[in-house]
């Protein structure tokens, strides 16, 4: 088992432009969660999503939106990139009924132009 | 407001010394308390939860109600615990998983 995997490594985008992140969670898990890490700081929650639907939602603006699909994989959107945006994505999956322990992707570094 | 505070960015001690990495919380209701850590290349893994009670690594950590901290502690520090350590918190009640992170602490240990 990979554990959970996120894709590309690396990005870079121009201003006002949009992106699409991958996550594909651990095997045997059905909640993914999306943070934003800015450089220095620790990860903010952006969103979770469980059952094909967002449960629960950061401090984020509506710019970012996202999605799960049938296999549990995710999407994590971002329209209308701004500067600010620059940062690492992490992706984190764990087991309903055991979101104590959540398993962390490597992330996707963005860097917006 | 849910908070998590980390006041140290850097602590560098040497092999052998004792550790202590301080969090402090704030958060109306029972939180669960948790510490994870980052190795150098590594990703982002679970250390350790206070409600497990257990020690990690030879890490502990005790949750204070009466401060709101989660100070981590080491009695001996090795080269490989050299890390960025996070403090993080998750609502007990309704719990689905959104953690609060602190800023971080680097913990370096010299030899």
């Amino acid at each position: 088992d990979a554990g959970v995997t996120q894709s590309p490594t690396h990005l870079i985008k121009t201003r006002g432009q949009q992106v699409t992140l991958r996550c594909s969670p651990k095997s045997g898990h059905d909640t993914v969660s999306w943070y934003q890490q800015a450089l220095g700081q620790g990860p903010q929650f952006i969103f979770q999503y469980y059952e094909e639907e967002e449960r629960q939602r950061g401090n984020f603006p509506d710019r970012f939106s996202g999605h799960q699909f049938p296999n549990y994989s995710s999407e994590l959107n971002v329209n209308a990139l701004l500067l600010g945006d620059s940062a690492l994505y992490l992706c984190a999956s764990t087991l309903e009924g055991f979101s104590y322990e959540q398993y962390f992707g490597p992330g996707t570094r963005l860097t917006v132009t | 407001a849910q908070r998590v505070t980390q006041p140290e960015k850097l602590l560098s001690v040497f092999k052998g010394a004792p550790v202590e990495l301080k969090c402090n919380y704030s958060y109306s209701g029972s939180p669960e308390l948790f510490w994870y850590v980052q190795y150098s290349r590594q990703r982002l893994q679970l250390l350790l939860r206070h409600i497990s009670r257990e020690s990690i690594k030879g890490f502990t950590a005790d949750l204070n109600k009466g401060e709101t901290s989660f100070h981590l502690k080491k009695p001996f520090a090795q080269e490989e615990d050299s890390a960025m350590y996070y403090c993080a918190l998750s609502g007990l009640s309704g719990n689905t998983g959104k953690l609060i992170f602190g800023q971080g602490t680097t913990l370096q240990v010299k030899p």
